[in-house]
């Protein structure tokens, strides 16, 4: 059963178009991570979400968690072909040092100049 | 630099050779995990250590063993590689602390079994 479900799968933009990329999930999570991915490569940590209803900006990128921490969602602003990659959120269960990551099935990025 | 590494990157061998990926952390991290990435499921972890020799089954072990004798090491073996173990393989090491909570992946390793 996949808990994390991200939407789009794939999404092809032109450069400077804004776009959104969504995570949901039935489960409350204690924290919500975004990584990205760039071919030939490990993930790569963007943000850690903890609080329900929290907006964390990181330049031209906005990432909030739901106020039930059953969601999040990844704002890009004026897309670059920089930001192409594979986002994949990871919500956080369990507390303490037994916290478990479940990581979503990632939203393809195609970024074109 | 903070730095997680993988041996080897690729790796193509047949059914039933045993092979070992090697992975080692810079960051004196007590969390480490071995996750496998296949198109539609994502990643999925397969074994996780919280500290020199405590190691668990995360949620695909079957076929893999790990061994955490020192903390910045921690192998993947795969006794009796079958093709369905063909995949892209990561280790991570992470870090909590408080509110804080980071994990960093190696490179990969793409392993097909023949």
């Amino acid at each position: 059963t996949q808990l994390l479900e991200q939407s789009p799968q794939f999404l092809s933009i032109q450069e400077g178009e804004n776009l959104t990329v969504y995570c949901n999930s039935s489960s409350v999570f204690s924290s919500l991570q975004w990584y990205r991915q760039e071919p030939g490569e490990g993930p790569v940590l963007l943000v850690t979400v903890v609080t329900g209803g929290e907006v964390k900006k990181l330049k031209r990128l906005t990432f909030q968690f739901g106020d039930a921490r059953k969601d999040s969602s990844l704002h890009i602003t004026a897309a670059q072909p920089g930001d192409t990659g594979l986002y994949l959120c990871a919500g956080g269960l369990g507390g303490g040092a037994t916290n478990k990551l479940i990581f979503g099935t990632g939203t393809l990025l195609a970024v074109q100049p | 630099e903070a730095q997680v590494t993988q041996n080897p990157r690729y790796l193509i061998t047949v059914t039933g050779k045993k092979l070992t990926v090697t992975c080692s952390q810079n960051m004196n991290h007590e969390y480490m995990s071995w996750y496998r990435q296949d198109p539609g499921l994502g990643l999925r972890q397969i074994y996780y250590s919280m500290n020199v020799e405590v190691t668990d089954k995360g949620d695909v072990p079957e076929g893999y063993k790990v061994s955490r004798k020192e903390k910045r090491n921690f192998p993947l073996i795969l006794e009796s590689p079958s093709p369905n173990q063909t995949s892209l393989y990561f280790c991570a090491s992470r870090h909590r602390s408080g509110l804080l909570d980071t994990q960093y992946f190696g490179p990969g390793t793409r392993l097909t079994v023949l």
